[in-house]
C-alpha cells in the first residue's frame, strides 16, 4: 500500500533552518509528483511547492521564494524540504502529499505531518 | 492567484441530514480541476472528490461533488457521525490553492 512517512517534530529558534524528510513506499517513486503543504495552528491548508522525483525540478509558491528548497533521493525514495530564516509564523504542521504524474494535481496520499515549532 | 471562498464557515446539522458546502473561485478554474478534502483533528486531510465530481477510491457514495467554472458544491446526502469534520476545497488548474474551510458540526 502507498505510504508517506515523515520525520519527527522539530523545535527551532528564529533565524534557524529546518529540514524535513518524507519517505515513500508502495508505488513507483518517479511516476508521481510530490507536494508540500503546511497548516498553522487552527488555520487552513497552504500549498508550498512541488517536486518532480524524476529530475528533481521544483516549483514553489511565491511567498516562500528564496528560503524554501525541495530535494529528492531516488535511491531511498525520499523527498526533503528545507525552510530557512524561520520566524514564529512558520510554526505549523508540514505535510508531504502525493500528486499525480502531472503538475496540476490533487493529492491522494498524505504523510502524517511534522510539527515545526519556532520559538526563542 | 485564484482565491477560493468557502461557505458557510460553519454548518450545524444533525446526523441523517443533508450537507451542502459551497466553494467559489475568484476566476474560472481550468478544466474544473477542483478537489475536496475532509480533515479531522490531529489527522492529515483525506481526498474525497477530484476533478470536481469524481469520487476518490474508497469514498462512500453519500459524498458527491458538482459544479464548474467558478462555483462548486460538495454534498453529503445523509450525514453519518464520522462525517462531522472540516472540509477544504482545492483548485489545481492554476498553481494550487485551498479554500479556508467549512466546519460541519453536530447540532
Amino acid at each position: 500500500q502507498v505510504q508517506l512517512v515523515q520525520s519527527g517534530a522539530e523545535v527551532k529558534k528564529p533565524g534557524a533552518s529546518v529540514k524535513i524528510s518524507c519517505t515513500t513506499s508502495g508505488y513507483i517513486f518517479t511516476n508521481y509528483y510530490l507536494h508540500w503543504v503546511r497548516q498553522a495552528p487552527g488555520q487552513g491548508l497552504e500549498w508550498m511547492g512541488i517536486i518532480n522525483p524524476t529530475d528533481g525540478s521544483t516549483r514553489h509558491a511565491q511567498k516562500f521564494q528564496d528560503r524554501f528548497t525541495m530535494t529528492r533521493d531516488t535511491s531511498t525514495r525520499t523527498v526533503y524540504m528545507e525552510l530557512s530564516s524561520l520566524r514564529s509564523e512558520d510554526t505549523a504542521v508540514y505535510y508531504c502529499a502525493r500528486g499525480t504524474p502531472y503538475y496540476h494535481s490533487h493529492f491522494d496520499y498524505w504523510g502524517q505531518g511534522t510539527l515545526v515549532t519556532v520559538s526563542s | 492567484e485564484i482565491v477560493l471562498t468557502q461557505s458557510p464557515g460553519t454548518l450545524s446539522l444533525s446526523p441523517g441530514e443533508r450537507a451542502t458546502l459551497s466553494c467559489t473561485a475568484s476566476q474560472s478554474v481550468s478544466s474544473n480541476y477542483l478537489a475536496w478534502y475532509q480533515q479531522k483533528p490531529g489527522q492529515a486531510p483525506r481526498l474525497l472528490i477530484y476533478d470536481a465530481s469524481r469520487r476518490a477510491t474508497g469514498i462512500p457514495d453519500r459524498f458527491s461533488g458538482s459544479g464548474s467554472g467558478t462555483d462548486f458544491t460538495l454534498t453529503v446526502s445523509r450525514l453519518e457521525p464520522e462525517d462531522f469534520a472540516m472540509y477544504y476545497c482545492q483548485q489545481y488548474g492554476s498553481s494550487h490553492t485551498f479554500g479556508q474551510g467549512t466546519k460541519v458540526e453536530i447540532k
